[in-house]
């Protein structure tokens, strides 16, 4: 059972615009969500995390939403640039004995020049 | 400058041949992870470790065994019992529990002959 699911294998946007990457989870015990950059043949990289008292984090470029009702969080990188064109993985994790990092299967994020 | 090596970037395996791949960290970090990632299936994990002489079972340990003699090495074995070992194994660590942030290596890929 895929609890962190992210639903669009990939996307495409213009240099300049907005990419949107959604997540959507499963396991309302959820608390903590990560997500994730990788480039072909490299270990991924931490971007950003949001824990669920919060609903909005913005590091730079990126800021990720998390809306708890609908089980949803979303990635926003504005400006796009060519350089952000890699694997996208969502996480998550909760609070509690046992618990591990969940990874969603990745958004292939193409930014056109 | 403390992160996470991994060694070699490439490795060939035989078949029926044992391989073992290296993780050193020296970001202090006590807990130490690997997975394993294949096309459009995210990241699985194979095994973690939280402390020093214990590691526990992920969601696909077969065919793979590790060891944790010392807080900064948790080597990965990749024995004859693992039938489809093709893939490009992570490993990573995280402060002190599996459902942190957790950092990354720059990967293993490994082939088969």
């Amino acid at each position: 059972d895929q609890q962190v699911k992210q639903n669009s294998p990939s996307l495409s946007v213009q240099e300049g615009r907005i990419s949107i990457l959604n997540c959507d989870y499963t396991n309302s015990m959820f608390d903590y969500f990560l997500w994730y950059k990788k480039y072909p043949a490299e270990g991924p990289t931490f971007l950003i995390s949001i824990s669920s008292i919060k609903d909005k984090n913005e590091d730079g470029r990126f800021t990720v939403f998390l809306n708890k009702s609908a089980k949803h969080l979303s990635l926003h990188i504005v400006p796009s640039q060519p350089g952000d064109s890699a694997v996208y993985f969502c996480a998550a994790s909760y609070t509690g004995a046992n618990s591990k990092l969940t990874f969603g299967k990745g958004i292939t994020l193409s930014v056109r020049p | 400058d403390g992160g996470i090596t991994q060694s070699p970037k490439y490795l060939f395996r035989k078949e029926g041949q044992n391989v073992t791949l290296s993780c050193e960290q020296n970001l202090n970090h006590d807990a130490m992870y690997w997975y394993r990632q294949d096309p459009g299936q995210g990241l699985r994990l194979i095994y973690y470790s939280q402390i020093v002489n214990d590691f526990q079972k992920g969601d696909i340990a077969e065919g793979y065994s590790v060891s944790r003699e010392k807080k900064e090495s948790f080597p990965l074995t990749v024995t004859s019992a693992q039938k489809n070992p093709t893939a490009f194994y992570l490993c990573a660590s995280s402060l002190s529990t599996p459902k942190e942030t957790q950092y990354f290596g720059p990967g293993t890929r490994l082939l088969v002959l």
